[in-house]
């Protein structure tokens, strides 16, 4: 049973577009969901997260949008540019459950110049 | 200030062997969670250490064990290695009782079972 379902798995964009990327979670028990964002041979680094208390958070040029009724949350990246291009993971934990992440199959998103 | 540092970087092992993995954790954290990603897929939680017990554990079978040090290092094992287990397997530390927002990556381990 997968618990947090990412799409789509993979996108490109010309730079300058804003690429989008949903997940939709199931356990209404989560509280946290983090986007992350992985290059070739490194580990996942937080990019933003968002906790279900409020609906949008904007970090320079990413804005988490979250509708709790939906269970869905999305990530944009505005302005996008070819160093964007990577693989990104939404993911859900819930209180408690520290270093405990779901994660979904991830994005790859290349950005062309 | 190192941050999560893992060794070795690749690994290649042989269906039926045994093989171990290393993690130090970010200078001031004292937990470790370690995680399966496969290729084309998200990382999965493999189980956390803290204490030097096992906190958390995922869905993975008994061969897959693991250590942590009173100097809070961290090591993943893996008994009868399958095919299946080819993976990256990336560490993940954190001082106790903080949000995950604190949570860090290592770079991982690429294992290949041959």
């Amino acid at each position: 049973q997968q618990q947090v379902k990412q799409s789509p798995q993979s996108l490109i964009v010309q730079k300058g577009g804003i690429p989008i990327i949903n997940c939709a979670y199931e356990n209404t028990a989560f509280d946290y969901f983090p986007w992350y964002q992985q290059f070739p041979g490194k580990g996942p680094a937080l990019l933003i997260a968002i906790r279900p208390d409020v609906s949008e958070k904007k970090e320079g040029r990413f804005t988490i949008s979250f509708n709790k009724s939906a269970k869905q949350f999305s990530l944009h990246i505005m302005d996008s540019q070819p160093g964007d291009s990577a693989t990104y993971f939404c993911a859900a934990s819930r209180d408690g459950s520290q270093g405990n992440l779901i994660f979904g199959k991830g994005t790859k998103l290349s950005v062309k110049p | 200030d190192a941050g999560v540092t893992q060794s070795p970087t690749h690994l290649i092992k042989t269906r039926g062997q045994q093989v171990t993995l290393r993690c130090s954790p970010k200078s001031g954290h004292d937990t470790v969670s370690w995680y399966q990603q496969a290729l084309g897929q998200g990382p999965q939680f493999i189980f956390q250490y803290y204490e030097e017990e096992e906190r958390q554990r995922g869905n993975f079978p008994d061969r897959f064990s693991g250590h942590q040090f009173p100097n809070y290092s961290s090591e993943l094992n893996v008994n009868a290695l399958l095919l299946g287990d080819s993976a990256l397997y990336l560490c993940a530390s954190s001082l106790a009782g903080q949000s995950n927002e604190k949570l860090f990556f290592g770079s991982g381990t690429q294992l290949s079972v041959l």
